[in-house]
């Protein structure tokens, strides 16, 4: 059974560096074709992809963020952290850790997701 | 602005079917057979209904399906019941900047 679980601050100070983790069981991301991915929803609004990464440690990242955005993978611990620099008010949102696989690209197990606020 | 675009809502009785549209473009939908759809309720994990255009996880109601035509995919749910009420999500994966996401589509079960 695959589940997906994300922790970090609740809130964070505009130009503050937002730290997130996924962590997960039920599959390895040493296995050939599976990812880790990181969506966001802000309040209200519509889902958006911002970044990938492969048990090759192959790294892809929207590129209206990419200058932003980190990710990195914990093999071991069964971990994927997602660093944001520079946060914004706008960047206010629900972030989610979703599992997918290369063969199917589909986003197909999400966790419950953490609301990240970014206020002063 | 998302980059699918999807209904704001739609709303049907029980038992009935609704159909909900995504329109893509030539870079998503109309050139790669991997569009997704995902089932949202509130404070839950948004949940896997429709992969690869037409395909059903397993545990998916048959209610369920989906298809494609062009750069438009639709997800139909037929026998409409209640705890279908749910926001609903079309995805598509779209090459180098992978995945795209409809803007939501609000179904009440009236």
């Amino acid at each position: 059974q695959i589940t997906l679980k994300e922790s970090g601050p609740t809130v964070v100070k505009p130009t503050q560096t937002l730290t997130l983790t996924c962590t997960f069981s039920g599959f390895s991301l040493s296995t050939s074709g599976v990812g880790v991915g990181w969506i966001r929803q802000p309040p209200g609004k519509a889902l958006e992809w911002l970044a990938v990464i492969f048990w090759s440690d192959d790294k892809r990242y929207s590129p209206s963020l990419k200058s932003r955005l980190t990710i990195t993978k914990d093999t071991s611990k069964n971990q994927v952290v997602l660093t944001m620099t520079n946060m914004d008010p706008v960047d206010t949102a629900t972030y989610y850790c979703a599992h997918t696989l290369s063969t199917t690209w589909t986003l197909d197990f999400w966790g419950q997701g953490t609301l990240v606020t970014v206020s002063s | 602005q998302s980059a699918l675009t999807q209904p704001p809502s739609a709303s049907g009785s029980p038992g009935q079917s609704v159909t909900i549209s995504c329109s893509g473009t030539t870079n998503d939908i109309g050139v790669y057979n991997y569009v997704s759809w995902y089932q949202h309720h509130p404070r839950k994990a948004p949940k896997l209904i429709i992969s690869e255009v037409s395909k059903r996880p397993s545990g998916v109601p048959h209610r369920f399906s989906g298809s494609k035509s062009g750069n438009t995919a639709s997800l139909t749910v037929s026998g409409l019941q209640a705890e279908d009420e749910a926001d609903y999500y079309c995805s598509a994966y779209a090459g180098s900047n992978f995945w795209v996401f409809g803007g939501g589509t609000k179904l009440t079960v009236l």
